[in-house]
């Protein structure tokens, strides 16, 4: 079975700098691409970012460009997001995501880690 | 990019009652780009439906959907106690985006 584990949030300060990590298990990893989604009560569910199976292709939403990095390494079955230039509506639970296709769908979340960006 | 609105934004049934939800796009969404995910509180959202109208693995058949162009339903037959929950459509069809979400609670 699919799983996957978020690390690394908690609090920063506004222009700080976090990362974040998803450890996945039960699956080929290096087969999938994956997302991080992140949720807030406010604005509710927003795609963040993206990367192709090996790491050859990101993509990330606009709110987020040129701050944000992901990446990840295919020998530790290991995602990973880079959030620099914290600003506080950054604030939100971050959600690791693996993508299946054809067709396309989030099948299968982590259990989420809070970032609160906050002076 | 593609608004999703949802509606209603709560719905009050009882166990046993059919539950329709609707999620509107702002432009015409693929049929195989549209999911439906399902959250509890404190929980990530779980895929329920993908492709428009394919269940998961392990989603019971009493969940439907159904949907074209810009109109999509998903559709509970019966409810049962674990159905209550907060239903999120989702687009892929550019700019991945989420409607705002319907709670479907107990009345």
């Amino acid at each position: 079975e699919a799983q996957l584990l978020e690390s690394g949030g908690g609090l920063a300060r506004p222009g700080g700098s976090l990362r974040l990590s998803c450890a996945a298990f039960g699956f080929t990893f290096s087969s999938h691409s994956m997302s991080w989604v992140r949720q807030t009560p406010e604005k509710g569910l927003e795609w963040v970012s993206a990367i192709s199976n090996s790491g050859d292709k990101t993509y990330y939403a606009d709110s987020v460009k040129g701050r944000f990095t992901i990446s990840r390494d295919n020998s530790k079955n290991t995602l990973s997001l880079q959030m620099n230039s914290l600003r506080v509506e950054d604030t939100a639970v971050y959600y690791c995501a693996k993508e299946a296709f054809n067709p396309l769908r989030l099948d299968c979340w982590g259990q989420g880690t809070l970032v609160t960006v906050s002076s | 990019e593609i608004v999703l609105t949802q509606s209603p934004g709560t719905l009050s049934l009882s166990p046993g009652e059919r539950a329709t939800l609707s999620c509107r796009a702002s432009q015409s969404v693929s049929s195989s780009q549209l999911v439906w995910y399902q959250q509890k509180p404190g929980q990530a959202p779980r895929l329920l439906i993908y492709g428009a109208s394919s269940r998961a693995t392990g989603i019971p058949d009493r969940f439907g959907a159904s949907g074209s162009g810009t109109d999509f339903t998903l559709t509970i037959s019966r409810l049962e106690p674990e159905d209550f929950a907060v239903y999120y459509c989702q687009q892929f069809t550019d700019s991945w985006t989420f409607g705002q979400g319907t709670k479907v609670e107990i009345k």
